[in-house]
């Protein structure tokens, strides 16, 4: 079975700071890696998934996360964030394979609040 | 295009009672995922809809059951609600293996009183 710690549940910082969130995973197996953010009364939104390859992913709205497989981590970075980066944002695993389509493993989410 | 849509939005029932919910996926998807999220807690996947069948079930009991109707649209269904039970409900439609075309619908929250 696969698990997904978020370290952090909330991370304030200003407006034009950079932000790290991160994400350790525990598997036997391979997995791939996700961030998904959460806008208030929203559904999930894919911001970068990792699959394969170069283990830095960039994704969406300025955002990137580095895999590394040594540490279990999937951390998710962002130089300069903005007021409308405030969200929640969750890092899920998901073990490859046809029937496991859609079967993600979600942390606990953390709550990013980005300060004028 | 209508992405993935959900019904009703809001929902309140009581312990004991039953309740149906409801999921349109996106055009074109034909694999249906229903997740539990309760409040403070990421998503918890509850089972996976394909070709009308369940093919993969989370750690939930038989009070969750679901159904996929030809058109790819699904519903999920708690028989004797719980308190617990309360949550937001979210619905995930996808085709082919295609993570980049996982999509979310905005939930149905579900309150148990």
């Amino acid at each position: 079975a696969q698990s997904v710690t978020q370290l952090d549940s909330q991370v304030p910082v200003f407006e034009e700071a950079p932000v790290e969130l991160r994400c350790n995973y525990s598997s036997s197996v391979s997995v791939y890696l996700f961030w998904y953010v959460q806008y208030p009364n929203q559904g999930l939104q894919l911001l970068l998934k990792y699959l394969s390859g170069s283990t830095l992913v960039k994704g969406i709205n300025g955002f990137e996360a580095e895999f590394n497989k040594s540490q279990t981590s999937f951390h998710l970075r962002k130089p300069s964030v903005h007021i409308s980066d405030t969200a929640e944002y969750f890092c899920a695993v998901i073990k490859p394979g046809g029937t496991s389509y859609g079967k993600l493993t979600f942390g606990q989410g953390t709550i990013l609040t980005v300060h004028p | 295009d209508a992405g993935v849509t959900q019904s009703p939005t809001h929902l309140i029932k009581t312990r004991g009672q039953q309740v149906t919910l409801r999921c349109s996926p996106k055009s074109g998807h034909d694999t249906v995922s229903w997740y539990q999220q309760a409040l403070g807690q990421g998503p918890q996947f509850i089972f996976q809809y394909y070709e009308e069948e369940e093919r993969q079930r989370g750690n939930f009991p038989d009070r969750f059951s679901g159904h996929q109707f030809p058109n790819y649209s699904s519903e999920l269904n708690v028989n004797a609600l719980l308190l617990g039970d309360s949550a937001l409900y979210l619905c995930a439609s996808g085709t082919g293996g295609a993570y980049e075309k996982l999509f979310f619908g905005s939930g149905t929250q579900l309150s148990v009183l």
